[in-house]
């Protein structure tokens, strides 16, 4: 079975902390996926990755980054946390090639940010 | 326009009726479509994909695919209030193959 894992359930963190969220799968997929999910907006791309040192901006980039240093690796980074990056982010991971494949998600972080 | 784009319910379906969920995407060249499931604090999980124009069987649920007018719909037949959830629709991007995009959700509530 795919695993992706989440390095924490839930974070609480003060504002302007730099907070990092870590994310590794062990399926050896080529894409690795960043979403927040707030109610009533549904699953929002921050960044998606499609190889080691690859990132592309999804909808939602401004105030995060991302590091994919090894395959089964993607870290999520808030520079300086604020109140309204409180929300539950997702990390998911998916085979490559045009023609897409599903995405296995991780578990979630519930981040709050005081 | 927001790329994908369903309606957020709540939709509420009498127990053993048929659910029909919708979903429209803007990028014409998209290429693979896919229905998740979220139970309440829980992750999704893939339910059906898509690439095809028609239909797309898998035991109760159907999903109805047509690039013309870019909507793709899920149908689920003798509804159980196990189907209870938010239904998310995903399409991959053409510009980006490997980009996933996933609309806001609609909430199913099955009545006993």
């Amino acid at each position: 079975d795919v695993k992706v894992t989440q390095s924490s359930r839930y974070l609480v963190k003060r504002t302007g902390e730099k907070v990092f969220l870590e994310c590794v799968q062990d399926m050896d997929h080529e894409n690795m996926f960043w979403y927040r999910q707030d109610p009533g907006l549904g699953l929002r791309l921050i960044y998606f990755s499609y190889d080691v040192k690859m990132k592309e901006k999804g909808d939602i980039p401004e105030g995060y980054s991302v590091s994919r240093e090894k395959k089964e690796r993607f870290s999520l980074i808030l520079e300086s946390a604020s109140t309204n990056q409180t929300s539950m982010y997702l990390c998911a991971s998916s085979t490559g090639g045009m023609m897409n494949t599903e995405a296995f998600f991780g578990q979630g972080t519930r981040l709050t940010v005081v | 326009q927001k790329e994908v784009e369903q309606n957020s319910g709540p939709l509420s379906v009498p127990e053993g009726a048929i659910a029909s969920l919708n979903c429209t995407y803007s990028d014409r060249g998209s290429q693979s479509f896919f229905w998740y499931r979220q139970y309440s604090g829980k992750s999704p999980e893939l339910i059906m994909f898509i690439y095809s124009n028609g239909d797309k069987e898998d035991g109760r649920f159907t999903a109805q695919l047509n690039k013309a007018s870019q909507y793709v719909s899920l149908l689920i037949r003798d509804s159980q209030p196990s189907d209870s959830a938010t239904y998310l629709c995903a399409v991959n991007g053409y510009s980006s193959a490997s980009k996933i995009i996933f609309g806001s959700g609609t909430r199913l509530s099955i009545r006993p």
